[in-house]
């Protein structure tokens, strides 16, 4: 069984541009949740959705928005970037049954220059 | 909102050796994860221990929810086992806050 998969694997993008990430969950998960884990900040949780809504968000700006598709695969969009919003993003996914067991992808490390 | 602090820090042992990892949370959890970080960054799944005991190989772990606090054994350490350990854990259920992680413990084990 495939596990959680993200693109790209590295992104390079300047201040003031806008960077894309994408997220699959396992099959059958319906959960999707996004963390960062920036340099001296640690993981933090930043966007949860689930059946193709979102459903909590961290403290985090709204320029982290993001949306689920209808197949539960997702994207993180973060506009008008900045330096600090250089980091590792996570997508997990679960399937938030019986057990809340969170699984996750290998991460886009996002660079802004 | 919760807090979790992981002990110790940082952990050099030489292969072979056993080592004990300690999470403590403040709130009561309904759901409690110990990750392995790999050096790429991907964080791989050890256990899923909002209470209780299991063990998997040579890793095992035990959460005592009513004292708030996990530990994570490492038994017979091999140089693989280095990287970043991670405690995570969510107050409420259903995956709605998302996971609060510690700091992590990052463990190097010498050849």
């Amino acid at each position: 069984e495939a596990g959680v998969t993200q693109s790209p694997t590295h992104l390079i993008k300047t201040r003031g541009q806008q960077a894309t990430l994408r997220c699959s969950p396992i099959s059958g998960h319906t959960s999707v949740y996004w963390y960062q884990q920036a340099l001296g900040l640690g993981l933090q949780f930043l966007l949860w959705y689930d059946e193709g809504e979102e459903r909590n968000r961290g403290n985090f700006p709204p320029r982290f928005s993001g949306r689920q598709f209808p197949n539960y695969s997702s994207e993180l969009n973060v506009n008008a970037l900045e330096l600090e919003d250089s980091a590792l993003y996570l997508c997990a996914s679960s399937l938030r049954t019986t057990t809340d067991t969170q699984y996750f992808g290998p991460g886009t490390r996002l660079t802004v220059l | 909102g919760i807090q979790v602090e992981q002990s110790p820090p940082d952990l050099i042992l030489q292969e072979g050796a056993n080592s004990t990892l300690r999470c403590n949370f403040s709130d009561s959890v309904n759901n409690l994860q110990w990750f392995h970080q790999n050096p790429w960054g991907q964080l791989i799944n050890l256990f899923y221990i909002p209470s209780g005991t299991k063990q998997n190989g040579r890793l095992s772990a035990t959460t005592v929810a009513t004292e708030r606090y996990s530990l994570l054994y490492i038994s017979s350490s091999q140089t693989t086992d280095s990287g970043v350990y991670f405690c995570a854990v969510e107050r409420g259920g259903g995956g709605a806050d998302g996971l609060t992680f510690g700091k992590g413990t990052h463990l190097i084990i010498q050849p």
